[in-house]
């Protein structure tokens, strides 16, 4: 099993939207409706923004929303703030185990 | 509010054991629907997932770990434990323990604990 596929970094000014894409194969993103999404800043443990695909948990802003085409993921940030930026892993149920992404950073211009 | 703590060496030698504990507070670890899982990250590097306990006592691991890879449920003192053999420098990590629901999803984590492999 392979690393989904993320980009390495994204950026974006404040009040612009951004996409993070998450490209897996028909094993993981396109076989199961659970990918999920994390957030993390420097030092800290990951935090949860979506899962199944689109669904966000109680105090995620709903600046944050999901979506998946087939094999692929992304996950969409709009209205971009500072403290966006942040590393952000997606994940994804894959049968008999999980696997994520190898994560994107977010840069906020 | 769930919460969990890990506990555990941080500083092992190579080939030998890694041992870590996840205590949960504010819940039981018997309680359906969960699962119990490690994972870890590698300085500067991304997340791997290591694996998971249900609460029915059944294990997944991840694949290119799991010949050395023991994940295990003390129901008395209400935590999990993870053991790794044989260890090597690329097992120089942050290990977290995290909890999922039926969404696999990991909604609750640990502050993580750094475990370095050296002599």
């Amino acid at each position: 099993q392979s690393a989904l596929t993320q980009p390495r970094s994204v950026s974006g000014s404040p009040g612009q939207s951004v996409t993070i894409s998450c490209t897996g194969t028909s094993s993981d993103v396109g076989g199961y409706n659970y990918v999920s999404w994390y957030q993390q800043h420097p030092g800290k443990a990951p935090k949860l923004m979506i899962y199944d695909v689109s669904k966000r948990p109680s105090g995620v802003p709903d600046r944050f929303s999901g979506s998946k085409s087939g094999n692929t993921a992304s996950l969409t940030i709009s209205g971009l703030q500072a403290e966006d930026e942040a590393d952000y892993y997606c994940c994804s149920y894959a049968g008999s185990y999980t696997v994520f992404g190898g994560g994107t950073k977010l840069t906020v211009l | 509010q769930l919460q969990l703590q890990e506990s555990g060496s941080g500083l092992v030698k190579p080939s030998q054991t890694l041992s870590l504990t996840c205590a949960v507070s504010g819940g039981s670890i018997s309680s359906g629907g969960y699962s119990w899982s490690w994972i870890r990250q590698p300085p500067g590097k991304g997340l791997e997932w290591i694996g998971y306990i249900y609460h029915s006592g059944s294990t997944y691991y991840n694949p290119s770990l799991k010949s050395r890879v023991t994940i295990s449920v003390d129901r008395s003192k209400n935590q999990f434990s993870l053991k790794l053999s044989s260890v090597t420098a690329a097992d120089t990590a942050v290990y977290y323990c995290a909890s999922a629901g039926t969404t696999f999803a990991f909604d609750i984590w640990g502050q993580g604990t750094m475990v370095t492999v050296s002599s």
